[in-house]
């Protein structure tokens, strides 16, 4: 089945490192995606990885990918009050006409000053 | 800012009536989808259109319907509306290259919907 889980809560303190993390079911995932969402907004893309990479990193953003367990990961090095928000996984898969992205529930991360 | 636009931000009304949300896509790109976020379900994929035409669909239930129109826009219906149906109604947008891989969705502000 398709499935993607999330923890729902994770608090760090400001300039501490924080990693989100993302479990999938599906092996045919070709994409997986980031999204963050701020109080009251829209989804802003924050980065994807293909499928076979191991990780890619992009500033202060890093995402790991173990294929073999299907699990990703985003880490947030020296994070900040305003990355305060909700985190969604997403993973995209190859099967079939249907293009739909699976998404998981999010991460609500709280930044403590 | 995306590139998606969506109206209107806000819409309140009352069990049983029927609205109608609108969605302008970022320019060039062909596919239009739909979201519904709500605190109990999470983010769930409502439709897909591609182009004018329905490409994919999730869960989306029968008193919803949508529409793509030739200028790409597309519209979300939503009838006989229940208690249930509050919720934050997300349109994202991509390009959909012909060999259907590797286009990141693009979302809007999204509209708020309550029902009284």
């Amino acid at each position: 089945g398709e499935d993607v889980e999330q923890s729902l809560f994770l608090s760090v303190r400001e300039g501490d490192s924080s990693v989100i993390n993302c479990t999938y079911t599906d092996s045919s995932s070709t994409y997986l995606y980031w999204y963050k969402q701020e109080p009251g907004a829209g989804l802003q893309l924050l980065t994807y990885i293909f499928s076979n990479m191991d990780m890619k990193q992009d500033q202060r953003l890093t995402v790991l990918l173990n294929k073999k367990d299907k699990h990703l990961s985003l880490r947030i090095a020296d994070t900040q009050t305003g990355d305060s928000a909700i985190y969604f996984c997403a993973e995209k898969l190859s099967a079939g006409n249907n293009r739909k992205l699976i998404w998981g529930l999010g991460t609500s991360l709280a930044v403590n000053p | 800012d995306s590139g998606v636009t969506q109206t209107p931000k806000h819409l309140i009304t009352a069990t049983g009536q029927r609205v109608t949300l609108r969605c302008s896509p970022r320019s060039g790109d062909l596919s239009v989808y739909w979201y519904q976020q709500s605190l109990d379900q999470g983010l769930q994929f409502l439709i897909q259109y591609y182009n004018g035409e329905e490409r994919a669909k999730g869960n989306i239930l029968e008193r919803f319907s949508a529409q793509q129109f030739p200028d790409l826009h597309s519209e979300l219906n939503l009838s006989s509306l229940e208690l249930g149906d509050s919720a934050l109604y997300f349109c994202a947008s991509s390009v959909t290259r012909p060999e259907g891989i590797g286009e990141t969705q693009y979302f809007g502000p999204g509209t708020r919907l309550l029902v009284l």
